[in-house]
């Protein structure tokens, strides 16, 4: 069963700041997305890395994947207020279907 | 906006009884896939349909069963309910072709059984 891992879940940071949320997951996979939930709202998709050594960049977030590692990272740059909302990453098991498998998500706070 | 829409935005029940849950997927997507979202449980991936069949089954409850209709949108059932069902449900859909994977997910039905 696939198992995914993000770490930290809860992550306070100040206006600024990089940090960085790790995702581990069990099984091969070259399939992995990040997404952005805001309190009471729905899932908003950020990235989407298909390959080994993917690497995708909207503006202060960077995403990466390593399929041989089996990590991806979401890369916070200069933090500011507005990124505080709940990052999910999530994997699909491949094959016919395209179900996703979502890590517990990171609860980011970036305080003035 | 993803162009998923859900009704009812929010519904309140009490146990044993029966809801129904719409999903209607964006223009010419073919995939519909149903998720619960808990503090419990966090998200979790119920069963997905493609153009009418059923193609993979979560960790779906048998009191909870879902349909995919002729027209492409979707309907969750669930019955019996639990105070335990109370939940955020999410639909979400795909193209399921060459954008492989990539999933957008409606505004979700926040469900509460009390």
């Amino acid at each position: 069963e696939l198992k995914v891992e993000q770490n930290p879940l809860f992550l306070s940071m100040q206006e600024g700041k990089n940090y960085t949320i790790y995702c581990n997951y069990s099984t091969t996979s070259d399939r992995l997305y990040w997404y952005r939930q805001d309190p009471g709202k729905s899932l908003e998709s950020l990235f989407v890395l298909l390959s080994n050594g993917a690497v995708k960049q909207e503006g202060r977030l960077m995403a990466s994947l390593d399929t041989k590692a089996r990590l991806s990272t979401l890369h916070i740059t200069a933090a500011v207020h507005d990124l505080s909302a709940t990052y999910f990453c999530a994997v699909d098991s491949g094959g016919s279907n395209y179900k996703l498998t979502f890590g517990k998500g990171t609860l980011l706070t970036v305080n003035p | 906006d993803s162009g998923v829409t859900q009704t009812p935005k929010h519904l309140i029940t009490a146990t044993g009884q029966r809801v129904t849950l719409r999903c209607s997927p964006r223009s010419g997507d073919l995939s519909v896939y149903w998720y619960q979202q808990s503090l419990d449980q966090g998200l979790q991936f119920l069963i997905q349909y493609y153009n009418g069949e059923e193609r993979a089954k979560g960790n779906i409850l048998e009191r909870f069963s879902a349909q995919q209709f002729p027209d492409l949108h979707s309907e969750l059932n669930l019955s019996s309910l639990e105070l335990g069902d109370s939940a955020l449900y999410f639909c979400a859909s795909s193209v399921a072709g060459a954008k492989r994977g990539q999933q957008y997910f409606g505004p979700g039905t926040r469900l509460t059984v009390l």
